[in-house]
């Protein structure tokens, strides 16, 4: 079956500038997460999707962070402004019970 | 809250075994293994749920010792494509359909 797919696989931007992540996840999988990796640390949960309801979202930081999906299928996650601690892989991964696939990511970083 | 690996690193020769620890100070329904290379993406390795089923993939098994709250892996033999960073991740038992929280990686490096 296709993998997760993400967009842009990397990302450089200015601090303050806006950016936007997307993810197309496997075809059926109905829980959608955006997690947030920094170098040498393990993947921090920002948002939890169930279709197309927000099912945990208390780790995103909201005055920054957006995320929506779209019809339960694919999803976007925007920054803005960005800060330069926002400097991380984002990674995107869906379930099929119990495994979690997770795309390749997106690399950001902020100067 | 988050797990806690150990060690945060391991080197080993070809050949050689490792054990990597998960420990959680809650209650948990199920511990997941993932390995990542770097700059891929984490690959699941296998699950535990709780009732302490020992599992194995190739020559890497785990075990879950739910009166501890902790999952050990074993990687016996080691091969060099073994390399990578593995985090575990562990699901809550309540309130249920929880996220994965992972811990911080244990990097570990086999060579020749």
């Amino acid at each position: 079956e296709a993998g997760v797919a993400q967009s842009p696989r990397y990302k450089i931007i200015e601090k303050r500038q806006s950016v936007a992540f997307w993810c197309n996840p496997i075809s059926g999988h109905a829980t959608l997460y955006w997690y947030q990796q920094i170098l040498g640390q393990g993947p921090k949960l920002l948002i939890q999707f169930q279709n197309n309801g927000v099912v945990d979202d208390s780790q995103l930081p909201k005055d920054r962070f957006s995320a929506e999906r779209l019809k339960g299928v694919d999803s976007t996650l925007k920054i803005q402004p960005a800060k330069l601690e926002d400097s991380a892989v984002y990674l995107c991964a869906t379930t099929s019970t119990p495994q979690a696939f997770f795309g390749q990511g997106t690399r950001l970083t902020v100067v | 809250q988050q797990p806690v690996q150990s060690p945060q690193a391991v080197i080993l020769r070809e050949g050689e075994d490792a054990v990597i620890n998960c420990s959680s100070s809650k209650a948990l329904y199920s511990v997941h293994w993932y390995r990542q290379k770097h700059g891929e993406a984490p690959v699941f390795l296998m699950i535990l749920l709780k009732g302490g089923e020992q599992k194995g993939h190739e020559k890497i098994s785990a075990s879950f010792n739910e009166k501890k709250q902790q999952s050990s892996l074993y990687l016996t033999a080691s091969q060099l494509s073994y390399s990578g960073t593995y985090f575990c991740g562990t699901e809550a038992e309540y309130p249920g359909n929880t996220p994965l929280v992972f811990g911080k990686g244990t990097r570990l490096s086999v060579i020749a």
